[in-house]
């Protein structure tokens, strides 16, 4: 199975700041990366598919780029309802299709 | 609206078998694959099965094969989630969640609708 490494596991920013958040891979999987945010008590919501396209509704301020093995999840300006947890997820050629551990985010 | 509404959880011993439901309204069912995630207490997300549109592919985690077995009755609108011979670290929330395919120069899966989970605890 693909394995996938989010860093950091937690980090706390301020209001405006901009937030950025890494997944590897452990083989190539192309541009196949979902990434999804998870509130706390709440199911997990997508924001980006195919590693750079936003979900439909999803503001802006969040983007995401990458190919082959390393991507990044991009706040560009950390807003209050971002704090989360933020999950990446491979759907490279057959399932599993496994998530990276999460990255929990707050403010200062 | 597109709803998933997750059911069947609750508390059962070491060895026993548990059966979810998820029903779902506000889309096309039979033309989705459907797909079960769960999260242990304080834990992340752990991928465990998928099923295609017509229930003729399935897929496990390993840490699933063997034990659970992924359903669907598309004249219902469901999709089940049998579980057997269940361990203390099968306890968790499980969430149904639709697979979308968006075809842009490939097929791309992402989970775009998810239900609210069901809690299963496995205890003596």
């Amino acid at each position: 199975d693909i394995q996938m490494t989010q860093s950091p596991s937690s980090l706390s920013a301020s209001v405006g700041n901009r937030v950025i958040i890494t997944c590897r891979a452990s083989q190539s999987i192309k541009n196949y990366l979902n990434w999804y945010q998870q509130k706390p008590g709440k199911a997990p919501k997508l924001l980006i598919y195919a590693a750079s396209n936003l979900q439909s509704g999803v503001p802006s301020r969040f983007s995401g780029t990458g190919s082959g093995t390393d991507f990044t999840l991009t706040i560009s300006s950390l807003q209050p309802e971002d704090v989360a947890t933020y999950y990446c997820q491979q759907s490279y050629s057959t399932p599993p299709y496994t998530f990276g551990q999460g990255t929990k985010l707050d403010m200062k | 609206e597109v709803q998933l509404v997750d059911s069947g959880g609750g508390l059962v011993q070491p060895g026993g078998s548990l059966r979810l439901s998820c029903v779902v309204s506000g889309f096309t069912f039979r033309s989705y694959e459907m797909i079960w995630v769960r999260q242990s207490p304080g834990r992340g997300l752990e991928w465990l099965s998928y099923i295609s549109e017509s229930g003729d592919t399935t897929y496990y985690a390993e840490s699933v094969k063997g034990r659970f077995f992924i359903s669907r009755d598309n004249a219902r609108n469901s999709v089940y989630l049998q579980m057997n011979s269940l361990r203390a670290e099968d306890t968790a929330v499980y969430y149904c969640a639709r697979e979308e395919v968006h075809r842009d120069r490939g097929d791309y899966e992402s989970l775009d609708s998810w239900g609210q989970g069901t809690l299963v605890t496995v205890s003596s």
